[in-house]
Parts: C-alpha cells; structure tokens; sequence
C-alpha cells in the first residue's frame, strides 16, 4: 500500500511565478491538508479539503489555492511566487471529518524561489 | 489561540543517555495532543498520540503523558540510539478542529 506521495520532490522557480504541487492521498483517506514548513521551523496549516471543498483555511493569502478531484488527489498551486515561498511543502491525507489521528504525511516537496 | 511550545534544541546526547524534550500547550477544551518525528530528508511521522487527560502515549521507547494540570506533553526515552538522531514535533489538535498546530522543531543529536 504506497503511502500519502508528493510530486515533484523538488522545484526551483524564480519571484513571480506560479507553482502548482500533487499529492495522492493514502489508500482510503479522503481528506487532504496541506503544511508549508519553512526552514527550522514547525509545519504551518495551509488548507483542508474534503469532499472537493475547501473546509477550513489558515492565515495565508489569496495567492496560495487548492483543489481536490474526484480521486481525492489534491493539488496546491502558489501565484506570484515570494522569496518567503521557499520552503518544504506537505501533504496529509486522513480519513473522514475532522479526524487528526490518522493523519499521515507525504515526504513533501521542496520549493525554491530564487 | 491554541499554540504549543517545546523547547529549544539543538539537544545532543550520547548513546543510551536518558531524553527529556519538553512541550507544553495552549488550547480551550480537550485537544489531541501528538508527537511527530522527522528524519533527515523525510516527511514527518507520528510517533505517539494521547486523546485525554492522564492518557499516556507510547512507541518505540519514547512515551508522554498528557497533563491537563500543567498543560504539558512531555517527551521521553530511557536510552537513546544514534538511529533517534532526527527533528521531534510537538503538536495539537482542537476538538472539532481540521488542523494540527506543530510547535517549532527540537533537533535531537545522538552521539556514538
């Protein structure tokens, strides 16, 4: 059973870009969160979604957006892309509403922006 | 808001040594409260869990109990091994909340 996977491992982009991230979730989990981890420091909540939607968002801006398909597979994209963008990019999948405990992380994608 | 502290590392201690990395919380109500490890050029793994006060998590070797009273989840191992050398997570859930708050990282360095 593969776990929570992320493409690609790593991306370098330069100020103003945009970025789009993929993760498939776990066998069975319908839900997907995604963390930005900056370096030295604890993830940050990004987004949640489930069931295609967008169910709760932390304190990031407009430029960071996200989708969930039918498969439960989810992608980040990143617009007009930041110095401050760079960082390592997770993504947890878990099954069912607001369940925390069964969480499994992906081994994320590291961004660059030059 | 709900936050966690741990404490500053880096921690560096040699073989069979006995590990403390202390965390403690904030949060209204009951949360969750986890400890995640990463190792060099991974994502992170849950290490152990507890769900309610006096609750004690336990896993290969590392365990923490959840106090409600002092609002603290410390992490500890007997005997440390080279192969524990990784960046441990402390982290929360809120009843009802859809996201994990992680505190900043403890960087555990464990010397042959």
């Amino acid at each position: 059973d593969a776990g929570v996977t992320q493409s690609p491992t790593h991306l370098i982009k330069t100020r103003g870009q945009q970025v789009t991230l993929r993760c498939s979730p776990k066998s069975g989990h319908d839900t997907v969160s995604w963390y930005q981890q900056a370096l030295g420091q604890g993830p940050q909540f990004i987004f949640q979604y489930y069931e295609e939607e967008e169910r709760q968002r932390g304190n990031f801006p407009d430029r960071f957006s996200g989708h969930q398909f039918p498969n439960y597979s989810s992608e980040l994209n990143v617009n007009a892309l930041l110095l401050g963008d760079s960082a390592l990019y997770l993504c947890a999948s878990s099954y069912g509403f607001g369940d925390q405990e069964t969480q499994y992380f992906g081994p994320g994608t590291r961004l660059l922006v030059l | 808001g709900n936050s966690v502290t741990q404490m500053e590392g880096p921690v560096t201690l040699s073989e069979e040594a006995f590990l403390t990395i202390n965390c403690t919380y904030t949060a209204t109500g009951y949360p969750s409260l986890f400890w995640y490890v990463q190792y060099p050029g991974e994502g992170l793994q849950l290490l152990l869990k507890a769900t309610k006060a006096d609750d004690k998590g336990s896993n290969k070797g590392f365990e923490a109990t959840y106090r409600k009273e002092t609002t603290s989840f410390h992490l500890e191992k007997g005997s440390v091994q080279v192969s524990d050398s990784a960046v441990y997570f402390c982290a929360l859930s809120a009843p009802g909340g859809f996201k994990t708050i992680f505190g900043a990282g403890t960087r555990l360095f464990v010397k042959a």
